[in-house]
């Protein structure tokens, strides 16, 4: 089966550093998605990642490695607004999206 | 219209009655999809349509149908809704079938009871 992982809920503090981390395991490979999803909101387009190798945008970042089924979003110098879900998902050899079930990152003074 | 708009932005459903959530966008996106999205869980794809004319099963596309009649709206329907059909509905669209990324309306909050 197609399986993708993260953790579920991970807790930082403003101004510092978190990572999330992805593992996946799908039929086939075409691209690996991360979302950003605010409560009661629509999930919103951070990342894509095809080939190995780091991704920057701003304060994002985002890490693939292909070999190793896994991936993790960077966010640096994080702000209160950054409180929201994070959603990982790989495109599989349908080009259909496979979603992870999400981290919730609250973020605290 | 910019993007994705979604109707209704929610809804209470008696078990047994037929339901249509509404999803239009104005991007002129060629491919369109219907997620569900429940605690807990991923989102699961329920239909989707790659161009206008045509029509795909997701994940989970039991109890549901949908059409295509044109590249700007597709409408997801629930012939006879089950409470197992609460969930938040995301529509989605995406320029190139499954190869670009994809854009959410903001979604359908349903409950069945």
């Amino acid at each position: 089966g197609q399986n993708i992982d993260q953790p579920t809920e991970m807790t930082a503090t403003e101004g510092a550093i978190v990572q999330i981390n992805c593992t996946y395991q799908t039929s086939g490979f075409n691209g690996l998605f991360w979302y950003q999803q605010h409560a009661g909101e629509a999930p919103t387009f951070l990342s894509y990642n095809v080939l190995d190798g780091l991704e920057e945008k701003g304060r994002f970042s985002s890490f693939l490695s292909r070999s190793k089924g896994y991936s993790y979003l960077l966010l640096k110098e994080l702000q209160m607004k950054d409180s929201a879900s994070y959603l990982c998902a790989v495109r599989d050899s349908n080009y259909q999206l496979i979603w992870g079930a999400g981290t919730k990152l609250i973020i605290k003074p | 219209i910019a993007g994705i708009t979604q109707a209704p932005t929610s809804q209470i459903l008696a078990a047994g009655r037929r339901m249509t959530l509404r999803c239009t966008q104005d991007m002129r996106h060629n491919a369109m999809y219907w997620y569900r999205q429940d605690l807990g869980l991923g989102l699961r794809l329920i239909h989707y349509s790659n161009t206008a004319g045509t029509t795909g099963k997701g994940e989970v596309p039991d109890g549901y149908s949908v059409s295509r009649a044109n590249t700007d709206d597709f409408p997801l329907t629930l012939a006879s809704a089950v409470p197992s059909q609460t969930s938040v509905y995301f529509c989605a669209s995406s320029d190139a079938g499954g190869a670009d990324t994809q854009y959410f309306g903001p979604g359908t909050r349903l409950t069945v009871l």
